[in-house]
C-alpha cells in the first residue's frame, strides 16, 4: 500500500476486556515498530519486529501486552484485561534498511 | 537518568519570523538525531535526520544543528507560515539488529504561527 495503515482508528472498550490492534506496514518493509503516545506525552517505544521475530520487546509495559507479526507483514498488538491507564494512541511504524520509520495514523484506545 | 527535553511551553510566533525549537538530551550517545512533525490525530511525519558527525543540515526552509558536546539540537523554520503550526518531535536514533533502528522521542513542542 501507499503508507502504513492501522485499524481500528478508534476503539472504546470496557475495563477488563481484551483488545486487538492491527498494523499493515508499507509493502517490503522488513522492520515494524509499535509505540504508545499518551496525552501530551512523547512516543513510548513498545516493541520492534524484524521479519516475524521480535528482538526487542523491552518497552512492553506488562505481561498483559503482547504482539505478533505474521508473514513478515501484518502485526497485531493485543492488550489483555485492559486498564484505564492503557488509554492512549497506539502508533505503528515500518522501515526498510535504507529508510527511516514511516508512521501510521494510530489507533486511539479509550478504556472506560 | 536518560532524558530528552524539548521546549515544554508552546512557541507562538508571527508569520514570516524564524521559529527555533530546542532538543536537549542527557546520558545518551545517539548515532543520529531526527525531527518529526505531528499534526492532531495523525502519526509523526519525518522531516530531517542529522548524523553525529554532522553539524548542520538544511532542507528548504528547515535547518537542523547538532552539537554532540552540548548534547543539543536546534530546529529552525525560516519564513514561517501558519501551515507550519504543528507539534515537532525530536528523536534520538540507534541502529538495532541488522536492519532496524530504535527511536527515543521527546515530548514535542507545539508551534503556533499566527498570520
Amino acid at each position: 500500500g501507499a503508507g502504513v495503515s492501522q485499524s481500528p482508528s478508534n476503539k472504546v472498550t470496557e475495563k477488563g476486556k481484551d483488545v486487538e490492534l492491527r498494523c499493515d506496514p508499507i509493502s517490503g518493509h522488513t522492520a515494524l515498530y509499535w509505540y504508545r503516545q499518551s496525552l501530551g506525552q512523547g512516543l513510548e517505544f513498545l516493541i520492534y519486529f524484524q521479519g516475524n521475530s521480535a528482538p526487542d520487546k523491552s518497552g512492553l509495559p506488562s505481561d498483559r501486552f503482547s504482539a505478533e507479526r505474521t508473514g513478515g507483514s501484518v502485526s497485531t498488538l493485543t492488550i489483555q484485561r485492559t486498564q484505564q491507564e492503557d488509554s492512549a494512541v497506539y502508533l505503528c511504524a515500518s522501515s526498510s534498511p535504507s529508510t527511516t520509520q514511516y508512521f501510521g495514523p494510530g489507533t486511539r484506545l479509550t478504556v472506560l | 537518568s536518560q532524558k530528552i527535553e524539548q521546549n515544554s511551553e508552546a512557541l507562538n510566533i508571527q508569520e514570516g519570523k524564524t521559529a527555533t525549537l530546542t532538543c536537549n538530551y542527557t546520558n545518551y550517545s545517539p548515532a543520529y538525531l531526527q525531527w518529526y512533525r505531528q499534526d492532531p490525530g495523525r502519526g509523526p511525519v519525518f522531516l530531517l535526520l542529522i548524523r553525529e558527525n554532522e553539524k548542520e543540515k538544511r532542507k528548504e526552509r528547515l535547518k537542523v544543528t547538532f552539537d554532540t558536546t552540548l548534547k543539543q539540537s536546534l530546529f529552525h523554520i525560516t519564513a514561517s507560515q501558519p501551515a507550519d503550526s504543528a507539534t515537532y518531535l525530536c528523536a534520538l536514533e540507534w541502529r538495532v539488529g541488522e536492519y532496524g533502528n530504535k527511536l527515543v522521542f521527546g515530548a514535542g513542542t507545539i508551534l503556533r504561527v499566527k498570520s
